[in-house]
């Protein structure tokens, strides 16, 4: 069983701050990497995928991902309260299958 | 973009019922997955398929069983409905190194 940990917050943010999210995960021979956001009462959707040590960015959102220390996180410039929602990490491993692994999820707040 | 569609939104049902949930994807994935997810527990996979007639245990199968007679639709069934089985069910399916598309869910209650 992979571990995948995340603080589970809540964590808030004013309004226009960064909000940083991180993922810790266990496997070291994990590929892919993403992250998924879910409003209170809905499905996750994708917002990010990363697949190489560095940062990508699109938009207000910045994934790193650090191999070596087996972290990956996301950074959302400017938060507006509609980034208010729980931030889910999941992580897929090499080889076996297609299989995701998630986190618990971080609870984000965006104060106005 | 990809559709995932799920039969129900809400779905309550007695205690030792034959409950089936139904998702439904409209791009050719191979891949179908059936989740549940608690408070605090998070994402749980229960089961998942790679193709038409295949299908493979995840974390948590105990109490269910899956159907995939055609690609596009993968059915997930409680045998018996029991109380610990009230929760949120998501089914998902992708392609290749792509994240999951998740369909709206099911939230199911059994009394």
């Amino acid at each position: 069983q992979k571990e995948v940990e995340q603080n589970s917050g809540p964590l808030s943010v004013p309004e226009g701050a960064i909000a940083s999210l991180n993922c810790t995960y266990s496997d070291r021979v994990s590929q892919s990497f993403f992250w998924y956001r879910q409003y209170s009462g809905k499905s996750p959707e994708l917002i990010m995928s990363i697949y190489s040590n560095g940062d990508k960015e699109d938009g207000r959102f910045t994934a790193q991902l650090n191999k070596a220390s087996q972290y990956v996180s996301l950074l959302i410039r400017d938060s507006q309260p509609s980034d208010s929602a729980t931030y889910l990490c999941a992580v897929k491993e090499v080889g076996t299958g297609n299989q995701f692994y998630f986190g618990t999820g971080t609870s984000l707040t965006v104060i106005p | 973009d990809v559709k995932v569609t799920q039969s129900s939104r809400y779905l309550v049902k007695r205690t030792g019922e034959k409950v089936f949930l139904e998702c439904v994807q409209d791009m050719d994935h191979e891949n179908m997955f059936w989740y549940r997810q608690d408070p605090g527990l998070g994402l749980r996979l229960i089961y998942f398929s790679y193709d038409v007639k295949m299908k493979e245990k995840g974390d948590i199968p105990e109490g269910y069983s899956v159907s995939r007679e055609k690609k596009e639709r993968f059915s997930l069934i409680l045998e018996s409905a029991s109380t610990n089985q009230t929760s949120m069910y998501l089914c998902a399916s992708r392609v290749s190194n792509y994240g999951y598309t998740f369909g709206s869910g099911t939230r199911l209650t059994v009394v």
